[in-house]
């Protein structure tokens, strides 16, 4: 298993202020998401970050709204650009990690999250 | 597209009794599905996977090819129980790995 560190893990902000949420993974992994989690909905993923390439982004999220970091292979950082209320959210930082026990599979990790409220 | 559905997002029941959580998911390749689970507070937790075929905290799951559904199952439910569970679809993909479709949740609570 993997252990996930966020920080912060909760702020108040400004609207149109941007916040630099960090993620800090305790092994090296090849894969990190960044989740959105509204209040009252389920998770949605926001992009994907390898390391040494562009994020990948899905449909609904941008580059310019959210810009994504990943210098090395266990921290990636997750930036909320000229927040609005709408931003208000748990942020979510997940890597895929090696299970242990029989199963040789992989499974996905998360993070604490990050709780953003925005006024 | 890849789908989950959670049709209920509440669900109570009294201690001792059967639980079932529901799960719907629509997938064209071949489905891995996973239960996690979020306790009052805590970080979300991976609960269980269909492809393990283990029984977690008294909790199975067994995907139906057939019905296209994952339900999550206990037969006798405790008060720690009480958490929102969510079933989630994993896809992979060629150009940016895989990734993690949630169905939109089911806040069981167990009453004593």
């Amino acid at each position: 298993s993997a252990v996930i560190s966020q920080k912060p893990s909760r702020d108040i902000c400004q609207r149109g202020t941007s916040l630099t949420i960090q993620c800090q993974v305790d092994s090296q992994v090849t894969m990190m998401f960044w989740y959105r989690q509204q209040p009252g909905q389920s998770l949605t993923l926001i992009a994907t970050a390898n390391q040494g390439s562009e994020a990948t982004y899905e449909s609904g999220f941008v580059i310019d709204k959210f810009p994504i970091s990943r210098p090395n292979l266990t921290f990636s950082t997750l930036t909320v650009s000229n927040m609005s209320p709408e931003d208000s959210s748990i942020y979510l930082c997940s890597v895929v990690g090696r299970e242990k026990g029989s199963y040789s599979g992989n499974t996905i990790y998360f993070g604490e999250g990050s709780w953003l409220t925005v006024v | 597209a890849q789908r989950v559905t959670q049709p209920e997002k509440l669900l109570s029941v009294f201690k001792g009794a059967p639980v079932e959580l529901k799960c719907n998911y629509s997938y064209s390749g071949s489905p891995e599905l996973f239960w996690y689970v979020q306790y009052s507070r805590q970080r979300l937790q991976l609960l269980l996977r269909h492809i393990s075929r283990e029984s977690i905290k008294g909790f199975t799951a067994d995907l139906n090819k057939g019905e296209t559904s994952f339900h999550l199952k206990k037969p006798f439910a405790q008060e720690e129980d009480s958490a929102m569970y969510y079933c989630a679809l994993k896809e992979v993909r060629e150009t940016s790995g895989s990734r993690l479709t949630f169905g939109e949740g089911t806040q069981l609570t167990v009453n004593p």
